[in-house]
């Protein structure tokens, strides 16, 4: 069975510091990783997703993510936040079971201050 | 190109009364994923369509049920409704069993009095 693991439910930071939001998976099989990101009383919006190739991952928002296979993770990063980045990030993993499967983890809540 | 749709935004309910939520997928896209996010907690998996065929169903009781229609637009009804389905139940669309990246509509508040 495949989990994930965000490792922080709350993320406080001030304003232009670097953060990183940490995300460990467990699978047997190949996995798709993805990190989402929702605005108060807004859906999921895509962020960033590694599905081969080049471990670093750069996504919207100047958001970046490295996928680490022998640690199982997935960390989010973004070397300096900004207040209009609080939100809740959730860090997902899909894996193919004859039809794709996606798990969310329980998610991590950004609190940049100013 | 449109995003996934729902409809409608709020909806507003009392206890025991049947609720009926609708999505529209990105164009183009023949799964449908429904799920529900309550306050304070994550997103729990209900439910997901394929091409008109239920293909999973996650742990809810079984109340909560829906359709996909041919057009790949889907339906989530909840029956009796209870004061603990107030949560924000969002939907999601990929590009069928092939699709590993689900794109997620701006979701429907229900509140139930």
């Amino acid at each position: 069975a495949q989990s994930v693991t965000q490792l922080d439910s709350q993320v406080p930071v001030f304003e232009e510091a670097p953060v990183e939001l940490r995300c460990n998976y467990s699978s047997s099989v190949s996995v798709y990783l993805f990190w989402y990101v929702q605005y108060p009383n807004q859906g999921l919006q895509l962020l960033l997703k590694y599905l081969s190739g080049s471990t670093l991952v750069k996504g919207i928002n100047g958001f970046e993510a490295e996928f680490n296979k022998s640690q199982t993770s997935f960390h989010l990063r973004k070397p300096s936040v900004h207040i209009s980045d609080t939100a809740e990030y959730f860090c997902a993993v899909s894996v193919n079971t004859g039809g794709f499967k996606t798990i969310f983890g329980a998610g991590t809540r950004l609190f940049v201050k100013a | 190109e449109a995003g996934v749709t729902q409809s409608p935004t709020h909806l507003i309910k009392t206890r025991g009364q049947q609720a009926t939520l609708r999505c529209s997928p990105i164009s183009g896209h023949t799964s449908v994923y429904w799920y529900q996010q309550a306050l304070g907690l994550g997103l729990q998996f209900l439910l997901w369509y394929d091409e008109g065929e239920e293909r999973n169903r996650g742990n809810f009781p079984p109340r909560f049920s829906g359709r996909q229609f041919p057009n790949y637009s889907s339906e989530l009804n909840v029956n009796a409704l209870e004061l603990e389905d107030s949560a924000l139940y969002l939907c999601a669309s990929s590009a069928g069993l092939a699709g590993y990246t689900q794109y997620f509509g701006p979701g429907t508040r229900l509140t139930v009095l």
